[in-house]
């Protein structure tokens, strides 16, 4: 099992539809949570962090439920700019002081 | 602010020439730094972390290596270069306090074997 596991999609959505992304992962005693956003041969750049008692940033939501090692993200009013690739970030509790990369989730916004 | 630099952007070399990428940040002291590798279509591949000068943390068996002659410089290299080399190579900084920090990405090189 991955340690941190996404649908690589695609997510093909009209603009202004809501979309939501899952993720899970497999260490249960994981510590703190982000999303990134990756654009065609760019650097992934943070998004946003995710707190335990869920935490909003304009458009978008993320959500996390330890009970379940499952994140979430949502974003509602889709734009042409959100066409990405997501990625689930986790760091677990190894003392690596790393972080440990979802494969992503691609979103193209179509017009 | 911060900011965090890489070069080459891109680079184009013969297999087994040698590599020497270089990282460097600005506006912070003691930061933890990271080297990963993402192959084309794939995920992020951490190689290397460093929390300190000298101290480097290797994450897995490569031709690579890695170096930090200076508290903001992280150096990527290899004596001999295999085309499974082939990659975009990103650099990026923690916070040095605290080990759940997120990261920060430098814009990356993208390097071809040939």
């Amino acid at each position: 099992r991955k340690e941190v596991e996404q649908d690589p999609g695609p997510f093909n959505v009209p603009e202004g539809a809501t979309v939501a992304f899952n993720c899970t992962y497999s260490n249960s005693a994981s510590q703190s949570f982000f999303w990134y956003r990756q654009d065609c041969r760019k650097e992934p750049k943070l998004l946003m962090s995710v707190y335990s008692s869920g935490n909003e940033d304009g458009r978008f939501t993320a959500q996390l439920n330890r009970a379940s090692q499952y994140i979430s993200l949502l974003i509602r009013d889709s734009k042409l700019s959100d066409s990405a690739t997501y990625l689930c970030v986790v760091n677990m509790d190894t003392g690596r002081r790393a972080l440990t990369f979802g494969s992503g989730t691609r979103l193209q916004v179509q017009p | 602010s911060q900011t965090i630099h890489q070069w080459p952007a891109t680079l184009v070399q013969p297999v087994g020439s040698p590599l020497s990428l270089e990282c460097t940040v600005e506006g912070t002291s003691n930061p933890n730094l990271y080297w990963y590798r993402q192959a084309a279509g794939r995920g992020l591949q951490l190689l290397f972390y460093s929390v300190g000068i000298g101290q480097i943390s290797s994450e897995v068996p490569q031709n690579l290596s890695a170096s930090r002659p200076q508290d903001r410089q992280f150096i990527l290299s290899s004596k001999k270069l295999l085309l499974s080399d082939s990659g975009f190579y990103l650099c990026a900084w923690s916070p040095g306090t605290g080990i759940y920090n997120e990261q920060f990405f430098g814009p990356g090189t993208r390097l071809t074997v040939l």
